[in-house]
């Protein structure tokens, strides 16, 4: 039973370029959410979706990023026109059911960490 | 507002007992947890404590919990070298999703 899979796991990119990073959660699991963990810092939360659905997307920055979670396939975390900030690890998790209040374990997976030059 | 926090750097000798304190703002929060991060790799889920205990002992580990002062704290016995991480103290607000701490870099020393 793999568990939550990312990658790449090591994404170099130039300033302006796009990155694209994937998450396939954990089998029979339906909730995905992204997280960005800065140096030195904790990891904040960016967005919440569940399979073709946003739940919250309260912690992704107004404009380049975007996600989604198809129908088929795993979910992605895409950044437009890269700048030296987004340099970070992002942290995808996957659960069976919404997390927080109901307790359900969440599964991270190893991350994926873009360097942007 | 959701706020964690946490000291940042711990050192203990190995074989001590390591304390780690945390503090939250969110009384509603039902569930707390315990995760640690180890050098390039992912968060492992450590323990969590449901809001309703004061204390959960898992082998080494022990959560204790005081809901009036918004405080929670892991204790690791008999800390060994594999212990030397960073462990992250989270809350879950009213809202689905976990707030983490800045974390706390746990230094094992000989």
């Amino acid at each position: 039973n793999a568990g939550v899979m990312q990658n790449p796991r090591h994404l170099v990119r130039r300033r302006g370029q796009e990155a694209r990073l994937r998450c396939s959660p954990m089998k029979g699991h339906s909730h995905v959410y992204w997280y960005r963990q800065l140096p030195e810092e904790g990891l904040k939360f960016m967005v919440y979706l569940q399979k073709e659905n946003i739940i919250d997307e309260s912690g992704m920055p107004k404009e380049r990023f975007s996600a989604e979670f198809p129908k088929e396939g795993p979910s992605i975390l895409r950044i437009q026109q890269v700048v030296r900030g987004d340099s970070a690890a992002y942290f995808c998790a996957s659960s069976p059911a919404g997390q927080g209040r109901s307790g359900n374990t969440i599964y991270f997976g190893e991350g994926s960490w873009l360097t942007v030059v | 507002g959701e706020d964690v926090e946490q000291s940042l750097f711990l050192s203990v000798r190995e074989g001590d007992s390591s304390v780690i304190n945390c503090t939250y703002t969110d009384s509603s929060s039902t569930y707390l947890y315990w995760y640690k991060q180890e050098p390039g790799a992912g968060l492992q889920l450590l323990t969590y404590i449901f809001s309703n205990m004061d204390m959960k002992q898992d082998q080494r580990l022990t959560v204790l919990l005081n809901k009036k002062d918004k405080h929670l704290s892991l204790r690791i016995a008999d800390t060994q070298t594999g212990d030397s991480a960073i462990y992250f103290c989270a809350e879950t607000p009213w809202d689905d999703k976990i707030i983490f701490g800045k974390g706390t870099r746990l230094h094992i020393l000989p």
